[in-house]
């Protein structure tokens, strides 16, 4: 089985702290994905990655950064966490070619105070 | 671009009995694949179901189908004999295969299994 794994179910923070949320996946995949969900918005796409050092903007990619230096892990950044990232964050896999799922992490819900 | 609307925010079913779940979607696109994902309280989303757009047939997993109506851009679930288990927020999803591996997301509706 997929089993992509997130560091952390429940993290609070401080305004203005450096937060990393740490994903890793144990399939090989080549694709990463990082959401934000919220209710009533679903999942929105902050940041997502292709292969190693590579990243693209998602929707919503203000406020966050990503790094990607190895194929089984994508860390998602928040330089100065505001009280407005607080949210449930999802990570979430997949190969690359037609018709490919995305497997997810348990999710971290990250509370900014 | 693409958008993924899903109009039922909340829905409740009697248990044993069956719900649909409606999902819209627009594109001007003609290769492309449908999901429906299951997020059940405090775990992981997983797949529950996926149609290919050129497969005329609908999709069947189990107690979960879909009635795929192309030209009406409209994905709907249906889940038979619903289970307290079934209880989740739904998300219709769509994805191209013209272009990178992302997904759209519908808003999700939260389903209720009544006892």
């Amino acid at each position: 089985d997929v089993k992509v794994t997130q560091s952390s179910r429940y993290l609070v923070k401080r305004t203005g702290e450096k937060v990393f949320l740490e994903c890793v996946q144990d399939m090989d995949h080549e694709n990463m994905f990082w959401y934000r969900q919220d209710p009533g918005l679903g999942l929105r796409l902050i940041y997502f990655s292709y292969d190693v050092k590579m990243k693209e903007k998602g929707d919503i990619p203000e406020g966050y950064s990503v790094s990607r230096e190895k194929k089984e892990r994508f860390s998602l950044i928040l330089e100065s966490a505001s009280t407005n990232q607080t949210s449930m964050y999802l990570c979430a896999s997949s190969m690359t070619g037609r018709g490919n799922i995305q497997y997810f992490g348990a999710g971290t819900r990250l509370s900014v105070l | 671009a693409q958008t993924v609307t899903q109009s039922q925010p909340e829905m409740s079913v009697q248990e044993a009995e069956t719900v649909t779940l409606s999902c819209t979607y627009d594109t001007s696109e003609s290769d492309y694949y449908l999901f429906w994902y299951k997020q059940p309280p405090s775990r992981q989303m997983i797949l529950v179901i996926r149609q290919e757009a050129y497969k005329q047939q609908n999709a069947t997993e189990n107690r979960f189908s879909v009635n795929f109506q192309k030209a009406a851009k409209s994905f709907s679930l249906k889940i038979s004999d619903s289970q307290l288990g079934d209880a989740a927020m739904y998300f219709c999803a769509y994805r191209s295969v013209n272009r990178d591996d992302k997904i759209i997301f519908g808003k999700g509706t939260r389903l209720h299994i009544l006892p």
